[in-house]
């Protein structure tokens, strides 16, 4: 059973446009909802994370956006850029079952210059 | 600081056949945590290791083993290779008990044939 589902898994869009990329969730015992780039050849690196207590965080130009009710998170990437090609997974956890990651499905975004 | 880090880089072997990957955690670090990311079906929590100790196991079979050093380096060992095996084995470290970031080494890439 997936317990996250994301979407699109794949994403164009031009330059300085706006990405977004959806997540949804089952358990309601998530308490921690990070999302991660990963390039190439390259392990996932966080970019941003945001705990359910909180609708919206901002780090530079991105964005997640949180609706607890509705179990769905977003990632907003402002004025996408080039570098900005890469897979991103957002992921879950549930801090007392353990601290493992539960990971979307990945959404591959190409930015166009 | 350096980062997580993984040997091999890629391995080829056979069906029926045993291997072994490592990980190296990012210093002060006491938690590792091993993902299998296959094509078609994501990143998917392998095992968590603590102080030397297994925490918590995915639904994986248990040909799927490994271990912690009291250095907390780790290993993971695959017996009886199976061609679904083949993946890309990431390995992630991230200080011990808390929902703080999950950094992640580059993988080891393994092909059964």
């Amino acid at each position: 059973q997936q317990q996250v589902k994301q979407s699109p898994q794949s994403l164009i869009v031009q330059k300085g446009g706006i990405s977004i990329i959806n997540c949804a969730y089952e358990n309601t015992a998530f308490d921690y909802f990070p999302w991660y780039q990963q390039f190439p050849g390259k392990g996932p690196a966080l970019l941003i994370a945001i705990r359910p207590d909180v609708s919206e965080k901002k780090e530079g130009r991105f964005t997640i956006s949180f609706n607890k009710s509705a179990k769905q998170f977003s990632l907003h990437i402002m004025d996408s850029q080039p570098g900005d090609s890469a897979t991103y997974f957002c992921a879950a956890t549930d801090y007392n079952a353990g601290n493992m990651l539960t990971f979307g499905g990945g959404t591959r975004l190409m930015v166009k210059p | 600081e350096a980062g997580v880090t993984q040997s091999p880089t890629h391995l080829i072997k056979t069906r029926g056949q045993q291997v072994t990957l490592r990980c190296s955690p990012i210093s002060g670090h006491t938690s590792v945590y091993w993902y299998q990311q296959a094509l078609g079906l994501g990143l998917q929590f392998l095992l968590w290791y603590d102080e030397g100790e297994e925490r918590n196991r995915g639904n994986f079979p248990p040909r799927f083993s490994g271990r912690q050093f009291p250095n907390y380096s780790s290993e993971l060992n695959v017996n009886a290779l199976e061609l679904e095996d083949s993946a890309l084995y990431l390995c992630a470290s991230s200080l011990r008990g808390t929902q703080e970031t999950q950094y992640f080494g580059p993988g080891t890439r393994l092909l059964v044939l």
